[in-house]
């Protein structure tokens, strides 16, 4: 069983529909990140996480510690965010990251 | 600011030949951790350096090493290529999690290697 575990692994919506993507992991973390890789391979960094909810423009992020899960959210979705998105987790003194196997999310005009 | 600098973006090597690939991270950043991406394994760290030290590294064979300068950047170099080694590798740079300045990886657009 890998240490993160993301589902859907696809993903295909129509334009303006809200999105969730789950990540659930096994292990203790200090943080738990969600990244976004478009095609051309760059990854960026959408949020860092050790509790509670972040919130930046229609992407929210929201983690529940006991229950080892996060997910990410997007509202009223929008072609652009056509992209694989990774969840990541983090451990204090570490700075190693551990990936989840990634969700493709297509968003349909 | 400049965002962290891969270099190069392509890459093609033979067989038994070796590579060496580059990252400059962001400035002020003293950790740099490199990690491989392909689609049957996915991403998987590789190593990563601070202060020029490498302080964790992989499951990865000897062939791969690495090293980080006084100014920060980063070399990783692959001896004796495989095939299986035909991947895309990137960097990612931050302050460190001890730093109170930390707030989360920035990743290069890495370097896509093909071994033939």
């Amino acid at each position: 069983k890998n240490e993160v575990e993301q589902s859907p692994q696809n993903l295909t919506a129509q334009e303006g529909e809200f999105i969730t993507i789950n990540c659930s992991y096994s292990v203790g973390i200090s943080a738990l990140h969600w990244l976004q890789q478009h095609p051309g391979g760059g990854i960026v960094s959408l949020f860092m996480l050790s509790s509670g909810k972040k919130k930046h423009g229609r992407l929210i992020a929201t983690i529940n510690i006991q229950e080892k899960h996060s997910s990410l959210h997007i509202t009223a979705s929008h072609p652009r965010d056509s992209a694989v998105y990774i969840c990541a987790v983090s451990n204090f003194g570490n700075e190693k990251l551990t990936f989840g196997t990634g969700t493709r999310l297509t968003i349909i005009p | 600011k400049a965002g962290v600098t891969q270099t190069p973006r392509y890459l093609i090597k033979t067989r038994g030949q070796q590579v060496t690939l580059s990252c400059s991270p962001i400035s002020g950043h003293r950790s740099v951790s490199w990690y491989q991406q392909t689609p049957g394994q996915g991403l998987q760290f590789l190593f990563e350096y601070f202060s020029e030290t490498q302080r964790n590294k992989g499951n990865f064979p000897g062939r791969f090493s690495g090293r980080q300068f006084s100014n920060s950047r980063s070399e990783m170099n692959v001896s004796t290529l495989e095939l299986g080694d035909s991947a895309l590798y990137l960097c990612a740079s931050s302050f460190g999690q001890g730093s109170r300045f930390f707030y989360g990886y920035t990743f290069g657009s890495g370097t896509r290697l093909t071994v033939v």
